[in-house]
């Protein structure tokens, strides 16, 4: 089955790691999404990537990187620099950047102590 | 039952009825809409999306509905069933904004059996 996977579904840290989350989709889309969400509110955008090997930050970018070295896998790190990083992380993918619906994995659960 | 999804956020229905979730767009310039539904601890799950050169479209019980004039956005789900438990987020291409998605902050919808 084509789809996105991200894992692991609940990640818990110390204050002043860095974690990575991974998210990889086999459907071949061009565009690729991170999304931050938390309790009653809507989706923020932290980073998009429109192709491989290009990314550009979202609306809440700071303090996180990513990286697009491969079609497929668009990573996400928390670092320590992100003040609030306890949240529900959601990744997607579309054929393209815009005009199309995204497709999102199940989430993982950061929980930051 | 019907709600407006920003100033109503739960929606409360009794299987078997209808059910309207609405939405209030922000940019008139907005040419692409969708809707989300997403049940607790899953990612978003694609609904239907219209296209603004659309007043309506139809999916499998599902219908949106579209009014540039007043910038309204409704998705209407008929014969309500209990698995149709969720929030429903809506969606906008932000023409004005390299066209990113600008997502309202969700309605829960409640089916009653």
């Amino acid at each position: 089955d084509g789809g996105i996977t991200q894992s692991p579904k609940y990640l818990f840290r110390k204050e002043g790691q860095n974690v990575t989350l991974s998210c990889e989709q086999n459907l071949n889309h061009d565009a690729m999404y991170w999304y931050r969400q938390d309790p009653g509110q809507g989706l923020r955008l932290i980073y998009y990537s429109q192709i491989v090997n290009d990314f550009q930050k979202g609306d809440i970018a700071e303090g996180y990187s990513v990286s697009r070295e491969k079609k497929e896998s668009f990573p996400l790190t928390v670092t320590s620099a992100q003040k609030n990083p306890t949240a529900f992380y959601l990744c997607a993918s579309s054929i393209a950047w815009a005009g199309s619906p995204l497709h999102f994995g199940n989430g993982t659960r950061l929980t930051v102590t | 039952g019907e709600s407006v999804g920003l100033h109503l956020p739960t929606l409360s229905v009794q299987e078997g009825d209808n059910s309207i979730i609405n939405c209030a767009y922000s940019n008139s310039a907005s040419d692409y809409f969708i809707w989300y539904k997403q049940e607790s601890g899953k990612g978003p799950q694609f609904i239907i999306d219209i296209r603004s050169n659309m007043d309506k479209r139809q999916g499998q019980r599902v219908t949106v509905l579209l009014n540039k004039t007043v910038k309204h956005l409704s998705l209407q789900i008929a014969a309500t069933q209990p698995g149709d438990s969720a929030v429903y987020f809506c969606a906008e291409n932000d023409a004005g904004n390299n066209r990113k998605l600008i997502w309202g902050l969700g309605t829960s919808l409640a089916v009653n059996p």
